[in-house]
């Protein structure tokens, strides 16, 4: 049974520091997403990663996925206060259903 | 905007009751999965319906059900409610294939009481 770990689930930090969230998943899967959700709103797409060692960055936010590990990070680069949401890793596993599993989520929350 | 819409947006039922949620995918997927978030947690995957047919499940319990129509729009199906059953429901639309990328739709927030 495929399980996905996040780690830290929850997480405080001040603006303009880095931080990394870390994502581990325990069987091979052929794509990794990260999504952000905001209170009480559904999810926002953020990367899809295929491939080992790809690398995708958009503003502050940079995911990258090593297979061999089977870790995904996601690395934030000087927070601002809009960041703060709820970030999720989830972890396809291409097969009969398709289907993606889900870690629990980091609460991320930036003091301004 | 994904283009997966969801209805409604939030409900109130009560124990014993049964509740029937919908979406409508995204133009171009036929691929419909259903998610159950509780409070505090990440998704939970419920099942899947690919070209109406259901083609896969997770962990879930009979009396979650589902449909998916010619347009590939679906429904969610839970008889018998539980308190448990309180959550936020997640739809997501795909087109199956290597780069697969599943939008969501906003949810449906159920509460049972």
């Amino acid at each position: 049974e495929l399980k996905v770990e996040q780690n830290p689930l929850f997480l405080s930090m001040q603006e303009g520091k880095n931080y990394t969230i870390y994502c581990n998943y325990s069987t091979t899967s052929d794509r990794l997403y990260w999504y952000r959700q905001d209170p009480g709103k559904s999810l926002e797409s953020l990367f899809v990663l295929l491939s080992n060692g790809a690398v995708k960055q958009e503003g502050r936010l940079m995911a990258s996925l090593d297979t061999k590990a089977r870790l995904s990070t996601l690395h934030i680069t000087a927070a601002v206060h809009d960041l703060s949401a709820t970030y999720s890793c989830a972890v396809g596993l291409q097969g009969r259903d398709d289907k993606i599993i889900f870690g629990k989520g980091t609460r991320l929350h930036i003091l301004p | 905007e994904t283009g997966v819409t969801q209805s409604p947006t939030h409900l109130i039922k009560t124990r014993g009751q049964q509740v029937t949620l919908r979406c409508s995918s995204q133009s171009g997927h036929n691929t419909v999965s259903w998610y159950q978030q509780a409070l505090g947690q990440g998704p939970q995957f419920i099942f899947q319906y690919y070209r109406e047919e259901e083609n896969g499940r997770g962990n879930f319990p009979p009396r979650f059900s589902g449909l998916q129509f010619p347009n590939y729009s679906s429904e969610l199906n839970v008889n018998a409610l539980e308190l448990d059953d309180s959550a936020l429901y997640l739809c997501a639309s795909s087109f199956p294939g290597m780069n697969t990328e599943a939008f969501f739709g906003q949810g449906t927030r159920l509460t049972v009481v």
